[in-house]
């Protein structure tokens, strides 16, 4: 079955500082990998994914991850971390060769705090 | 464009009441997928349909709850009759899938239900 792991609860970080927010998975065959942010009170809004080719990929916002296959992880990540950014990043997985069809698994959620 | 809508945003029910959450997809989409967010269980997928067809229903908790798609645009999960732990926030996503391929699932704002 594909899972996905978020290991930290919370991530803080001062505004300007890079943030790293980390992801690992566990799939069958090579996987489709996704980050959304949740704002509160709003539904989650898409960052980025990867499905083949570049093993860094760059999204919205600034953020992008990089996908390493040998660690299973897709951590995301941000150069220069805003007050803004501030928010709830879920990762999630999907494996195209199961017969989970169309489902994504998604972690449990990271919250991020960014301190001024 | 317009994402995808949910109504109502907020709803305050008594116990043993009926509730029907609404969807509306985006347009062009043909998978929409029904979620419920709680602090405890984190963000569960219940149901997911592709081109108006439930082709997994397995995260239904029980045969209180029901969900439809008559038609490529509208959707509506159904709790007949509705318990206090039923109370979370009720995500609607679509996306466009075809056969051997993935895409993004766009989630709407979610309606927040309170079973009382």
């Amino acid at each position: 079955a594909q899972s996905v792991a978020q290991p930290e609860d919370q991530v803080n970080v001062a505004e300007g500082n890079p943030l790293t927010v980390k992801c690992t998975y566990s799939v069958s065959g090579n996987p489709y990998l996704f980050w959304y942010v949740q704002y509160p009170n709003r539904g989650l809004q898409f960052l980025l994914k990867y499905i083949t080719g570049d093993n860094l990929v760059k999204g919205s916002y600034g953020f992008e991850a990089e996908f390493n296959k040998s660690q299973t992880s897709f951590h995301l990540k941000k150069p220069s971390a805003l007050v803004s950014d501030s928010a709830l990043y879920f990762c999630a997985v999907r494996d195209p060769g199961k017969s989970s069809g169309d489902k994504l698994t998604f972690g449990t959620g990271t919250r991020l705090a960014v301190r001024p | 464009d317009a994402g995808v809508i949910q109504s109502p945003r907020h709803e305050v029910t008594e116990m043993g009441q009926e509730v029907t959450l609404r969807c509306k997809p985006i347009s062009g989409h043909n998978s929409l997928f029904w979620y419920r967010q709680t602090m405890m269980r984190g963000l569960e997928l219940l149901i997911y349909f592709n081109n108006n067809v439930p082709i997994d229903d397995s995260g239904m908790p029980e045969d209180r709850f029901s969900a439809k798609m008559p038609n490529a645009s509208f959707s509506t999960l159904k709790i007949q009759p509705s318990e206090p732990r039923d109370s979370a926030v009720y995500f609607c996503a679509s996306s466009f899938i075809l056969a051997g391929a993935t895409d993004t699932q766009y989630f709407g704002p979610g309606t927040r239900l309170t079973v009382l």
